[in-house]
């Protein structure tokens, strides 16, 4: 079966513009979850949605947003970029009832704002 | 503050040795610990897992020790082959609060050389 997907893989912003991102979970997995990755930084967590709604958000400023469709689809947006947002933004899904871990990660957005 | 710290930025390993990577977590809450392994290019792919009422967990070539009084968990590969070369990542969850965002260590990059 298809794994996660996310569009666009690779993406290049202006400073001060937003930025949607899209991520496709495993067929059946309602849980979505985002993570941005940077070498100083590693992997740190975004916000993880369930059923459209948001179950949890990690450190990140109020630029930083993210939504779930009824057929468990997700966005994330990030609104007036900067150049510390430049990053790999890995998405994750898991299934209904798998309350731990387990998790599948996309091959990410490499997103670089100039 | 870094929560789970991997203070190897890198581990080189011969081919056919044992291979291990250390991670130190500093939130008592933690109660679930997860391995992931991550080529470039592509996102984490998940690895091997523990709960925190067990003080190892077993998967083929896959070990992972707990160790809850020192707060430090460790993966042992072996024996380790060329593919194994990739960065490893530790992560961290804890039942409170009802989600499932995960704390990543910022990775040790293992290198298995012939």
């Amino acid at each position: 079966k298809a794994g996660v997907t996310q569009t666009p893989r690779y993406l290049i912003k202006t400073r001060g513009q937003q930025v949607t991102l899209s991520c496709s979970p495993i067929s059946g997995h309602r849980s979505v979850s985002w993570y941005q990755q940077t070498p100083g930084q590693g992997l740190q967590f975004l916000f993880e949605y369930f059923s459209e709604t948001q179950r949890n958000k990690g450190n990140f400023p109020g630029r930083f947003s993210g939504r779930q469709f009824s057929n468990s689809r997700s966005e994330m947006n990030v609104s007036t970029l900067e150049l510390g947002d430049s990053a790999l933004y890995l998405c994750a899904s898991k299934p209904f009832g798998l309350v731990r871990g387990g998790y599948t990660f996309g091959s990410g957005t490499r997103l670089t704002v100039v | 503050d870094q929560q789970v710290k991997q203070n190897s930025p890198s581990l080189s390993v011969q081919e056919g040795r044992i291979s291990i990577l250390n991670c130190d977590y500093t939130n008592s809450m933690f109660d679930y610990f997860l391995w992931y392994k991550k080529y470039p290019a592509e996102g984490p792919t998940f690895l091997i897992s523990i709960s925190s009422i067990k003080d190892k967990n077993e998967d083929g070539r896959f070990t992972v020790f707990l160790n809850k009084s020192a707060k430090h968990l460790s993966l042992h590969i072996v024996p380790s082959q060329p593919g194994d070369s990739a960065v490893y990542f530790c992560a961290a969850s804890y039942s409170g609060g009802g989600a499932d965002g995960l704390t990543f260590g910022k990775g040790t990059h293992l290198i298995i050389q012939p």
